[in-house]
């Protein structure tokens, strides 16, 4: 059973546009969700994540948001650049206390291209 | 800082023989510690974690184990390599964010393992 799913296994987006990436889940009690970015040979790299006590974080290009009534989270490139291009994974805790595990989604690679 | 170091970073080893990986962090005390595996084409699965020297908690049943014999030490084993076993081998620290009770973690470069 996948409790976090990433439908689109890849996306294409030109140099400067916004790159929409989309992640759902279906256990009710994750609260804590992260995105991270992947380059081939390499480990994840975090970079950014939500509570489920707000609906929206902004860093920087990235901007991640939360519609917990859809269960459903989305991670805004904007403006997108080509060294963005890297397999980006949604991931998902079910909160604190002595729970310490993520739960990852199987990824979606960008292309931006120049 | 904080940082974490994997070796050997590719290894090539024939079916049936042993396996060990070996993780280290640096720049922090009493890190909680992860093995994941990111076999071709799929995403990242939980093999073990830990959370305290001599802890060892398996996420799922396979030929693989793990342990901890220093704080900042983080061990992947096998006796007996399977064809299956090939994969990209992830190690990766948490610490406890402030005021919080979640957990971000931060990976290590990575082991590529070809069994053949």
């Amino acid at each position: 059973d996948q409790q976090v799913k990433q439908n689109s296994p890849s996306l294409s987006v030109q140099e400067g546009r916004i790159s929409i990436l989309n992640c759902d889940y279906t256990n009710s009690m994750f609260d804590y969700f992260l995105w991270y970015k992947k380059y081939p040979a390499e480990g994840p790299t975090f970079l950014i994540s939500i509570s489920s006590i707000k609906d929206k974080n902004e860093d920087g290009r990235f901007t991640v948001f939360l519609n917990k009534s859809a269960k459903h989270l989305s991670l805004h490139i904007v403006p997108s650049q080509p060294g963005d291009s890297a397999v980006y994974f949604c991931a998902a805790s079910a909160g604190g206390g002595s729970n310490y595990k993520l739960t990852f989604g199987k990824g979606t690679l960008l292309t931006v291209n120049p | 800082s904080q940082t974490i170091h994997q070796w050997p970073a590719t290894l090539v080893q024939p079916v049936g023989s042993p396996l060990s990986l070996e993780c280290t962090v640096e720049g922090t005390s009493n890190p909680n510690l992860y093995w994941y595996r990111q076999a071709a084409g799929r995403g990242l699965q939980l093999l073990f974690y830990s959370v305290g020297i001599g802890q060892i908690s398996s996420e799922v049943p396979q030929n693989l184990s793990a342990s901890r014999p220093q704080d900042r030490q983080f061990i992947l084993s096998s006796k007996k390599l399977l064809l299956s076993d090939s994969g990209f081998y992830l190690c990766a620290w948490s610490r406890i964010l402030p005021g919080q009770g979640h957990y971000e973690q931060y990976f290590g470069p990575g082991t590529r393992l070809t069994v053949t």
